[in-house]
């Protein structure tokens, strides 16, 4: 079945470090992929997504490229914040599956000043 | 801009309790859909609701729980008999229309089964 694999956490990184969080997926059809964030005592929050094949979405400086070829949606972020501190959840919503999403475990992400 | 909300937002209970939790979905959106996610594990589906009926519902959604639409704008997960293992964080979602690919989150209850 639909499935995604997200990179185990927690991850703590200084202030202005490059960020990467590796998220792969198995899908039987065309999946559209997403990343949603939850800040503490928010909901999940829609961060980017993207719907086809070689397809980039991105958002206040975080990015995720839709790779077919290694059945990836890694995201990145050049230059953390202390603000981005929240947790991290890859998503996938395959056609025929009456909508509903498959969800990594979630990462967990600390920026410290 | 509008958001779905949640009620309550922590929830401790005893184990063969009943518990509703509450949901508000946007306004003018028609899915509805609940996940759950336990500690530590993936965040999971657990149905979805579409003009007053589930549209579709997996495996962990046994007769314990039901949905429901009692107005025109909350939308209740119940589980009739709570086990220790329900304990989780529930998470209520809505989308405007099936083929609309963003599902909109609530933020969460935590649900816990003493």
């Amino acid at each position: 079945g639909d499935s995604v694999t997200q990179m185990e956490g927690p991850v703590t990184l200084s202030e202005e470090a490059f960020l990467t969080i590796n998220c792969t997926y198995t899908a039987t059809g065309y999946p559209s992929l997403f990343w949603y964030v939850q800040y503490p005592g928010e909901g999940l929050q829609l961060l980017l997504k993207a719907t086809k094949a070689d397809d980039k979405g991105s958002n206040k400086g975080f990015e995720a490229t839709y790779r077919k070829e290694t059945t990836s949606f890694h995201l990145e972020k050049g230059s953390v914040q202390v603000s981005d501190s929240a947790v991290y959840f890859c998503a996938l919503n395959s056609p025929g599956t009456g909508n509903q999403f498959y969800f990594g475990t979630g990462t967990s992400l600390t920026v410290i000043p | 801009e509008p958001e779905v909300t949640q009620t309550p937002s922590h929830q401790v209970t005893q184990m063969g309790q009943e518990v509703i939790l509450r949901c508000v979905p946007i306004s003018n959106h028609l899915y509805f859909y609940w996940y759950r996610q336990i500690l530590g594990q993936k965040v999971e589906f657990l149905v979805s609701f579409y003009n007053n009926e589930i549209s579709e519902k997996s495996e962990i959604f046994d007769d314990q729980f039901s949905v429901e639409r009692p107005d025109g704008s909350n939308f209740t997960l119940k589980i009739r008999s709570t086990k220790l293992e329900d304990s989780a964080m529930y998470f209520c979602a809505s989308t405007s229309s099936q083929g609309e690919e963003t599902q909109y989150f609530g933020p969460g209850t935590r649900l816990l089964v003493l």
